[in-house]
C-alpha cells in the first residue's frame, strides 16, 4: 500500500495563476482533509470531505476549492494564487470520526511558492 | 473555536536526556493523538489515546490522556539524535459537536545534540 500520496511535491506559481493539487489514498478511507502548514502556525484545516461527492469548509477555506469525485482522490484548487498562499500543503485521510477510526494518515506534502 | 495549547514551543536537549511536552485545552476531548514530523515529511502518528487516564507506551515514548479529558502529555526517555523533529498533539471533541475532526496544537520543535 502506498498510503497517502500527493502530487506535485514542489511548485512555483506566479500571482494570479491557477493550479490543482492531487491527493490519493489507497486505504479505502471515507474522510479526507487538506491542511496548510506555516511556520509557527501548526496545521490548519482548509477543507475536508466525509465521503465521495461531499466537501466542507475548514478553518481557512478562502481562496481554495476542493472536489471529491472519487473516494480515493481529493483535489485542492487555487483559482488565482496569491503570495499569502505560499505554504506547505498536506493531505490526510481517516476511516471516520469515531474514536479508534479517526487517526489521520498524512501524505508527504506539497511545497508551494507563489511569487 | 476550540484551541490546543502545546508547550513548550521548542526544546534543545542533550542526547540521553528525557523530554516532556504537553497539550491543554479548555474543551473536553474524547481522543488525543501524538504525531511526529521529520524535516520535509508529513506527520506520522506515534501514539493514540482514547480513554481518560489511559497511559500508553510505544518504545521510548509514553503518553497519557489526562483524567479531566482536557490535557495530554508525551514523554520521550533517553533521547537520541533521530528524535529531532516537530511533535504535534491533536485532539477530537465529542462526536455531537460540529466542526473539524481533529484540532492540532502548534507543535514542539525538538533539537538533540550529541
Amino acid at each position: 500500500n502506498a498510503g497517502v500520496t500527493q502530487t506535485p511535491k514542489f511548485r512555483v506559481l506566479k500571482t494570479g495563476q491557477s493550479m490543482t493539487l492531487l491527493c490519493a489514498q489507497d486505504m479505502n478511507h471515507e474522510y479526507m482533509y487538506w491542511y496548510r502548514q506555516d511556520p509557527g502556525m501548526g496545521l490548519r484545516l482548509i477543507h475536508y470531505s466525509v465521503g465521495e461527492g461531499t466537501t466542507a469548509k475548514g478553518e481557512v477555506p478562502d481562496g481554495y476549492n476542493v472536489s471529491r469525485l472519487k473516494k480515493q482522490n481529493f483535489l485542492l484548487g487555487l483559482e488565482s494564487a496569491a503570495p499569502s498562499q505560499t505554504s506547505v500543503y498536506f493531505c490526510a485521510s481517516s476511516y471516520g470520526r469515531a474514536a479508534g477510526y479517526n487517526e489521520q494518515f498524512f501524505g508527504p506534502g506539497t511545497r508551494l511558492t507563489v511569487l | 473555536g476550540q484551541q490546543l495549547n502545546q508547550s513548550p514551543q521548542s526544546m534543545f536537549i542533550q542526547e540521553g536526556e528525557d523530554v516532556s511536552m504537553n497539550c491543554t485545552s479548555s474543551s473536553i476531548f474524547n481522543t488525543w493523538l501524538w504525531y511526529k514530523q521529520d524535516p520535509g515529511e508529513g506527520p506520522v502518528l506515534l501514539i493514540a489515546l482514547y480513554k481518560a487516564g489511559e497511559l500508553t507506551s510505544n518504545g521510548r515514548l509514553t503518553a497519557q490522556f489526562g483524567i479531566t479529558r482536557k490535557d495530554s502529555f508525551l514523554n520521550i526517555s533517553a533521547s537520541i539524535p533521530s528524535d529531532v523533529g516537530i511533535y504535534f498533539c491533536a485532539g477530537q471533541a465529542a462526536l455531537n459537536q460540529a466542526g473539524t475532526a481533529l484540532i492540532f496544537g502548534k507543535g514542539t520543535t525538538l533539537s538533540v545534540s550529541s
